[in-house]
């Protein structure tokens, strides 16, 4: 079953406040999440990774938070744009058993709509 | 430079025909993958393949193949299509990081 889940399927925001996305993982052996967006008729594009052993990362207008203690992860965007617009899939990367052998689980996605 | 490519882009075939989708990167990665998304826009893991071993999601159908001619391609057959392999697939690839970089998708229609 899936690991990996969000609070929100859909999260509209005006141009220029903040966003926040949440996600929830059930792995406790996860030790390396991602945060990816999806435009329409476009793949998956990475915006900002987090490993376990760190509690926030901040990039370009995006913060990631992970509180391993309830298993959460939230992607922070700032000063929200209408390029913004896209669903956006937290996903876990475990390692499995067999040296190598990566994983992605994804979490349903949710769809952010910006209001100009 | 494209990455991670993967054609062609939109694929529609009639039911019980054979497919394939090609897939490259040229990020000098060692694994790749192929992943299903859904009408819900869920992805779901399919294969994750290096050179040394396959992983297959024991939900996948056997009608669904990976075929690596080289460490840069892995290529997607399908056999016998059915209107429920309807979907977007998409193509990846990761270093030993873990982090990975997706294809723009293949659109595959079953009519």
């Amino acid at each position: 079953g899936e690991s990996v889940g969000l609070h929100l399927p859909t999260l509209s925001v005006q141009e220029g406040d903040n966003s926040i996305i949440n996600c929830a993982y059930s792995n406790s052996a996860s030790d390396y999440f991602i945060w990816y967006k999806q435009e329409s008729g476009k793949g998956p594009q990475f915006i900002i990774d987090i490993r376990s052993n760190m509690d926030k990362r901040q990039g370009q207008r995006v913060t990631v938070l992970l509180n391993k203690t309830v298993k959460h992860l939230s992607l922070q965007i700032a000063a929200t744009q209408p390029g913004d617009s896209a669903v956006y899939f937290c996903a876990e990367n475990s390692v499995k058993e067999r040296a190598g052998s990566y994983q992605l689980t994804f979490g349903k996605g949710t769809k952010l709509s910006v209001i100009p | 430079d494209t990455a991670v490519s993967q054609t062609p882009k939109y694929l529609v075939t009639q039911m019980g025909n054979d497919k394939s989708i090609k897939c490259e990167q040229n990020l000098g990665h060692d694994t790749m993958y192929w992943y299903k998304q859904d009408s819900k826009k869920f992805l779901k893991i399919m294969f994750s393949y290096n050179n040394k071993e396959l992983i297959i999601n024991e939900t996948v159908p056997n009608r669904f193949s990976p075929k690596s001619p080289d460490k840069a391609h892995l290529n997607l057959h399908i056999n016998s299509l059915e209107l429920g392999d309807s979907a977007v697939y998409f193509c990846a690839s990761s270093s030993r990081t873990g982090k990975a970089f997706f294809g723009q998708g293949t659109r595959l229609t079953v009519v």
